[in-house]
């Protein structure tokens, strides 16, 4: 079973809004990572957060992560049609070989 | 520099056929690592290979084998295809395993097998 789960699943705003995305996974973790992928093509690697970080901003976006609540949010400023994709938060346990990928939140941002 | 290749891009196989999916890594990376993406989910972990040794697997069947060749470069093995082997395979590559701290995972474009 995957480790992450997203919400919500699919989120349909206008272009210039902001979109939060959720993920919540279940056990400890080492660091969050969140990834993007365009009509099922390869993944690209957004922004990583590690456990003992709170906040992280690249660019446009912002990930804020609460580990006593085994939770993530991704929010992407100012949006624009090119940032509809498929987005996918990836969580990494620590001594692990492997990233855990929860099931995505599909954005369509309306030009 | 090339990022990470990967092929056939598409592949069309009945079942209980055999299919090899190829990947090679950026220069200079010595992990690899497969992932299944099943339509509509995210993609689930298979195999870790560094340095031509199996680091890792995910909970796969026997019919899913693996190897890294001397150059990094890997291949997926699905013997025995079933229906629900159909997904978009993504192949990672990155410069160390993935035990380590911040080792940032670089994805390639996928295969995309069909099985009918």
């Amino acid at each position: 079973s995957q480790q992450g789960e997203e919400d919500p699943q699919a989120l349909s705003i206008q272009e210039g809004e902001n979109a939060t995305m959720n993920c919540s996974y279940k056990t400890s973790i080492n660091n969050l990572q969140w990834y993007r992928q365009n009509s099922g093509r390869g993944l690209v690697h957004l922004i990583l957060i590690r456990s003992n970080e709170r906040e992280k901003h690249s660019g446009r976006l912002r990930v804020t992560l609460d580990t006593s609540k085994k939770s993530s949010s991704l929010l992407i400023t100012a949006s624009r049609a090119a940032d509809t994709a498929s987005y996918f938060c990836a969580t990494r346990s620590t001594g692990a070989n492997n990233l855990f990928f929860g099931t995505g939140t599909r954005l369509t941002v309306i030009p | 520099d090339a990022g990470v290749t990967q092929s056939p891009t598409h592949l069309i196989k009945t079942r209980g056929q055999h299919v090899t999916l190829r990947c090679s890594p950026i220069s200079g990376h010595k992990s690899v690592s497969w992932y299944q993406q099943v339509l509509g989910q995210g993609p689930q972990f298979i195999f870790q290979y560094y340095e031509k040794e199996e680091r890792g697997r995910g909970n796969f069947p026997d019919r899913f084998s693996a190897r890294q060749f001397p150059n990094y470069s890997s291949e997926l093995n699905v013997n025995a295809l079933l229906l629900g082997d159909s997904a978009l395979y993504l192949c990672a590559s990155s410069l160390q395993p993935s035990g380590i701290s911040y080792n940032e995972q670089f994805f390639g474009p996928g295969t995309r097998l069909t099985v009918l």
